[in-house]
């Protein structure tokens, strides 16, 4: 157990609707890391937040936005879902910013969307 | 962050020693290599990382050669449940804070 919650674990929806994905970090971590991967494909950082500010986008569409909140838990939003949008979504937490710990991610099991 | 090069996949028999090789022949003096796995869609988890010195945990070795332009991760006595992807990740301190995770060297651990 890597002490990262994420949830649902799974969500099936259709086309055009939008979905929220929750993640809360480990216990004392700042950071939260969201990644996307598509089937067969690597993982993408799509952003970081650090202790509730936006640090660092990726690969992240327009569609799709995150936020931190004060209790340091992170929601992901996907809207006007594509069926290109179906993947498994991970987040991460690490330690302090600036120092190796940031470095040493820890992962939750993942949502897996499906859009039908 | 300095580019890693791995074999894309390996196989290994169950009970044997798994020896993984990354290349990372720009790497600089103060980056560091990390390794990662993820079973299959499961979260990526972390293994090990180390600077120049060899290092050991409980679940691998780290062997980086004096140079540094290369590392091996080793798990000792591979097990079906050591079947996944491993990454090597070069990476600072400062700088970015995302993790760049390639395609990894699928390893395969035969019964």
């Amino acid at each position: 157990d890597s002490g990262v919650t994420q949830t649902p674990k799974h969500l099936i929806t259709a086309t055009g609707q939008r979905v929220t994905l929750r993640c809360s970090p480990r216990s004392g971590d700042l950071s939260v890391y969201w990644y996307q991967q598509s089937l067969d494909q690597g993982l993408q950082f799509l952003i970081h937040y650090y202790n509730g500010e936006e640090r660092a986008k990726g690969n992240i569409l327009e569609r799709f936005s995150a936020q931190q909140f004060p209790d340091l838990h992170s929601e992901l939003n996907l809207s006007s879902l594509e069926l290109g949008d179906s993947a498994l979504y991970f987040c991460a937490s690490s330690g302090p910013l600036g120092t190796l710990a940031k470095n040493i991610q820890y992962f939750g099991a993942g949502t897996r969307l499906s859009v039908l | 962050d300095a580019k890693t090069t791995q074999p894309p996949s390996m196989d290994c028999a169950e009970g044997r020693a798994a020896n993984l090789p990354c290349n990372h022949s720009t790497i600089s003096g103060n980056e560091y290599v990390y390794w990662y796995r993820q079973i299959h869609s499961q979260g990526p988890q972390y293994i090990i990382h180390g600077l120049k010195n060899n290092e050991t945990n409980e679940m691998a070795s780290l062997i980086i050669t004096e140079d540094r332009k290369s590392s091996t991760l080793i798990l000792p006595h591979a097990t079906l449940r050591d079947t996944a992807v491993y990454y090597c990740i070069v990476r600072v301190a400062a700088g970015a804070n995302n993790l760049f995770f390639g395609t990894g060297t699928r390893l395969t651990v035969i019964p």
